[in-house]
């Protein structure tokens, strides 16, 4: 199966302050990546697909890029509600696989 | 608005089963492929099963097949889980997930989750 490696695993970040962070794929994945954003107690939330294309109702502070085997979200001035764990996902490769997580923290 | 409701989590023995439902509400149920995804405590997301539209196409991660069915009922909007031999490392929160109805298996929609402990 196709391994999902996120980094950092803890990102600490000030409030406007820019945050970025990496998802790689042992094997290429092509565009065909998804990210997500989990608070506390809640079901994650569906941020990004094809890599860079925001879901409905995304502020356009979130952005995705890349392609093959490696990944980047950036936040572009974080937000209080912006503070969470950030999944990527791979649907390229059957079965779907999952990074294990960067929790964006306030610093 | 689109709703996912899970039931049916709780405490389970080592080798019991336990039967997980989710109600669906705000779309059109049968046109969507939909899908189990679960948390252990503390760690990231697996995703589990998915089942076709009509039923007909199912598949499973290798770590539960032979354990667990994903079934559905159009008729009643629900999606449903049966897991069998149970095992201490399937302790998790179990989400009911909608995939996207555009080309590609990412998911847009997920229930709140339900959680299954499996102890002694």
């Amino acid at each position: 199966e196709t391994v999902m490696t996120q980094s950092p695993a803890t990102l600490s970040v000030s409030p406007g302050e820019r945050a970025t962070l990496s998802c790689r794929a042992s094997q290429s994945v092509s565009s065909k990546l998804a990210w997500y954003q989990q608070k506390p107690g809640q079901a994650p939330r569906f941020l990004i697909y094809g890599a860079s294309t925001r879901a409905t109702g995304i502020p356009d502070r979130f952005s995705g890029s890349g392609s093959g085997t490696e990944f980047t979200l950036t936040i572009s001035s974080l937000q209080s509600e912006d503070f969470a764990v950030y999944y990527c996902q791979q649907y390229n490769n059957w079965p779907w696989t999952f990074g294990q997580g960067t929790k964006v923290e306030i610093k | 608005e689109v709703q996912l409701v899970e039931s049916g989590g709780g405490l389970v023995q080592p080798g019991g089963s336990l039967r997980l439902s989710c109600a669906a509400s705000g779309f059109t149920f049968r046109s969507y492929w939909m899908n189990w995804v679960r948390q252990a405590p503390g760690k990231g997301l697996e995703w589990l099963a998915n089942i076709k539209q009509d039923g007909s196409d199912k598949f499973y991660i290798d770590s539960v097949k032979g354990r667990f069915t994903i079934s559905r009922d159009n008729a009643k909007n629900s999606l449903y889980l049966q897991m069998n031999s149970l095992r201490a490392e399937d302790t998790a929160v179990y989400y009911c997930v909608r995939k996207t109805p555009m080309v590609g298996d990412y998911f847009d929609y997920w229930g709140q989750g339900t959680l299954v402990t499996v102890s002694s």
